[in-house]
């Protein structure tokens, strides 16, 4: 399968944990993007990366968020101390606008539940 | 904050009927994407069109572009029950989606 993965697909964690998630972009694309969805909404962004650097970053993503993407390839997103309003799917998607890839393709997407 | 805007929220249609749903932004549009989402699962990427496009065709699908009017639509034609999913539109621009337009196809 060469489109985007993402680990884990699911993560239930208590208030406080930090939580650390995973993706892999299809291997020729250069930037990478996050996004956070919630029931009924549309997806959220959060953060994109053009190769290693982050070129953006919504005020959505607070102090207790990070993202990586150290080697311009896979991609960690880190939430610290996770609160309740934390749950929701967290997607990730990329593409390669320098060959004309112009489309985002979304992985599956991990579901988080803080409880 | 969701620059595109879907419309309508909701579409209840039988099967064979068509289906047209609109995105309307606030900023300039360009290279607009359409998106599939069955529910809980990922989003697919079903159409871009390019904004020096006017309309685009793929299958069952015809996506329009009017950058004067900041909006597009999506039309499906001849609907299944498959089609049942949310449609979402989002600009390359600023890569923000909307609610969407969730579709539900009765048999």
């Amino acid at each position: 399968d060469t489109g985007v993965s993402q680990n884990p697909r699911h993560k239930i964690t208590k208030r406080g944990q930090n939580v650390t998630f995973r993706c892999d972009p299809i291997s020729e694309h250069n930037r990478l993007y996050w996004y956070r969805q919630t029931l009924g909404q549309g997806p959220e962004f959060l953060t994109y990366f053009q190769n290693e650097a982050q070129l953006e970053k919504s005020r959505l993503l607070s102090d207790r968020f990070s993202a990586e993407r150290p080697k311009g390839s896979f991609s960690t997103l880190e939430i610290q101390r996770t609160e309740q309003g934390d749950s929701a799917m967290y997607l990730c998607a990329s593409s390669n606008i320098g060959i004309g890839v112009y489309e985002q393709y979304f992985g599956p997407g991990t579901r988080l539940t803080v409880t | 904050s969701q620059q595109g805007e879907e419309d309508p929220q909701a579409l209840s249609i039988q099967e064979g009927e068509n289906a047209t749903m609109n995105c309307s932004y606030k900023t300039s549009i360009n290279n607009l994407q359409w998106y599939r989402q069955n529910s809980g699962r990922g989003l697919v990427h079903l159409i871009l069109i390019r904004s020096n496009e006017r309309e685009k065709h793929s299958g069952r699908l015809r996506v329009t572009l009017d950058t004067s009017k900041k909006s597009s639509s999506l039309l499906i034609t001849a609907s299944r029950a498959a089609d049942t999913a949310s449609y979402f539109c989002a600009s390359i621009n600023d890569m923000r989606f909307g609610a969407g337009t969730r579709l539900t196809v009765k048999p």
